[in-house]
């Protein structure tokens, strides 16, 4: 069984300042890992992924998130926030082994930037 | 090329009143999921087509929900008859065929549909 816990249901961060979404899995089998993205009335786009190989991986629009398997963390992390990357943040686990690869998602993160 | 599509974006019905929801995956990917998100809670995974055939339909809810994949293309979720902890955004997500191997590819989502039961 997977799960995912992402720390802050709502985080708010400066313009320019660091952001920081926190997300722990679980998982009994190498995960693979998800950021996913939702602006307002749009679906979830993918902001990156982890599968296989380097553990600090990048993403759209400035973003990068590092797997720590010790930690069992893939925080995702942009060095200078802008307003428009107010959204609503999702990590999801999903499975290397099997055919049926559904995403197991956290609870989200709504990401508020003031001006 | 065109995302995955869902229809209607909102719906609002009545208890007891049942509902059909539409995907439309991307032309060509075998594979159709759909998850649902009840308010406040996470996004949780319903079902799992690969053409027309359910691969996984362990997180459907109860037999009040009927899904299916005409053709390996389009799918509807249907809900008989509706309950108010029915409501939510339930969205669809399609990817390509994930070959003998397993092969990663990414799950494409569309907007999501807004279902209101009152």
């Amino acid at each position: 069984a997977q799960s995912v816990t992402q720390l802050g249901s709502h985080v708010s961060v400066s313009e320019g300042a660091l952001v920081l979404l926190r997300c722990n899995y679980s998982s009994s089998v190498p995960p693979y890992l998800f950021w996913y993205v939702q602006y307002p009335n749009q679906g979830l786009q993918l902001l990156l992924k982890y599968t296989t190989g380097a553990t600090l991986v990048k993403g759209i629009n400035g973003f990068e998130a590092e797997f720590k398997k010790s930690e069992t963390s893939f925080h995702l992390t942009k060095p200078s926030a802008h307003m428009s990357d107010a959204a609503e943040y999702f990590c999801a686990v999903s499975t290397h082994s099997g055919s049926a690869r559904q995403l197991t998602f956290g609870s989200g993160t709504q990401l508020t930037v003031l001006p | 090329e065109a995302g995955v599509t869902q229809f209607p974006s909102h719906s609002v019905i009545e208890k007891g009143q049942t509902v059909t929801l539409r995907c439309d995956p991307i032309s060509g990917h075998d594979n159709l999921y759909w998850y649902r998100r009840v308010m406040g809670k996470e996004i949780k995974f319903l079902l799992h087509f690969v053409k027309e055939s359910k691969q996984d339909e362990s997180g459907m809810p109860n037999n009040r929900f009927l899904a299916e994949r005409t053709g390996g293309t389009y799918s509807t979720l249907k809900v008989q008859p509706a309950e108010l902890e029915d409501s939510g955004v339930y969205f669809c997500a399609s990817s390509p065929y994930l070959g003998s191997q397993g092969t990663f590819y990414e799950q494409y989502f569309g907007p999501g549909t807004r279902l209101t039961v009152t």
